[in-house]
């Protein structure tokens, strides 16, 4: 099956910096979703995003599909971005939403 | 407000017994998901169903079983309770026949066998 490896897999952070996080996957997808595990544990949409680039405040996303990979930006970093961050694919010709293995962001104060 | 609702949102119980968790949608959507995320994180798919019609039937024990009355609500039973049951279970939604296959979560149910 595909596999769906995020890295850094831990990342630590002051308030205010900028990060990065990278998603790859071993083969072709039909769509790709971002996902923030909040401390409490609830899963919240960040973005669907199957191409191109999309912005929603202080955070944006890119995928390249021909090359197999994700980016989510996060900039000017606050203690609530803290959790951990997942990406999601739907593999072609394949129902089911494959979880990466996640990224966890601490930001200090 | 417009969601997916769980219940309950902790569930702590004995080995052999048997237990149910609840979920419902309003957000319209066909097709309803079970998920078990471990104690690393992991999150995996259990189960698919679109508009009451079982599609995704992953490699779990016969001990789960699903059941979708329509297709708001997705309950799972889980019969002879282990301890390897213990983990967190994600309910979710999406409007797959539209081809905008947004899946939206539950708040999810954490569930200790002890």
């Amino acid at each position: 099956g595909i596999q769906v490896e995020q890295s850094p897999p831990d990342l630590i952070l002051q308030e205010g910096a900028n990060s990065t996080l990278r998603c790859n996957f071993s083969d072709s997808v039909n769509n790709l979703q971002w996902f923030h595990q909040n401390p409490w544990g609830q899963l919240i949409n960040l973005f669907y995003i199957p191409s191109g680039t999309k912005q929603n405040g202080r955070l944006s996303a890119t995928t390249v599909a021909t090359e197999r990979y994700s980016l989510l930006y996060i900039s000017s970093s606050q203690t609530t971005d803290s959790g951990v961050y997942f990406c999601a694919v739907y593999p072609f010709g394949n129902e089911k939403l494959t979880f990466g293995t996640g990224t966890r962001l601490t930001i200090i104060p | 407000d417009t969601a997916v609702s769980q219940t309950p949102k902790y569930l702590v119980t004995q080995m052999g017994n048997d237990k149910s968790i609840k979920c419902e949608q309003n957000l319209g959507h066909d097709t309803m998901y079970w998920y078990k995320q471990d104690s690393k994180k992991f999150l995996k798919i259990m189960f698919s169903y679109n508009n009451k019609e079982l599609i995704i039937n992953e490699t779990v024990p016969n001990r789960f079983s699903p059941k979708s009355p329509d297709k708001a609500h997705l309950n799972l039973h889980i019969n002879s309770l282990e301890l390897g049951d213990s983990a967190v279970y994600f309910c979710a939604s999406s409007h797959r026949t539209s081809g905008y296959n947004e899946q939206f979560f539950g708040p999810g149910t954490r569930l200790t066998v002890l």
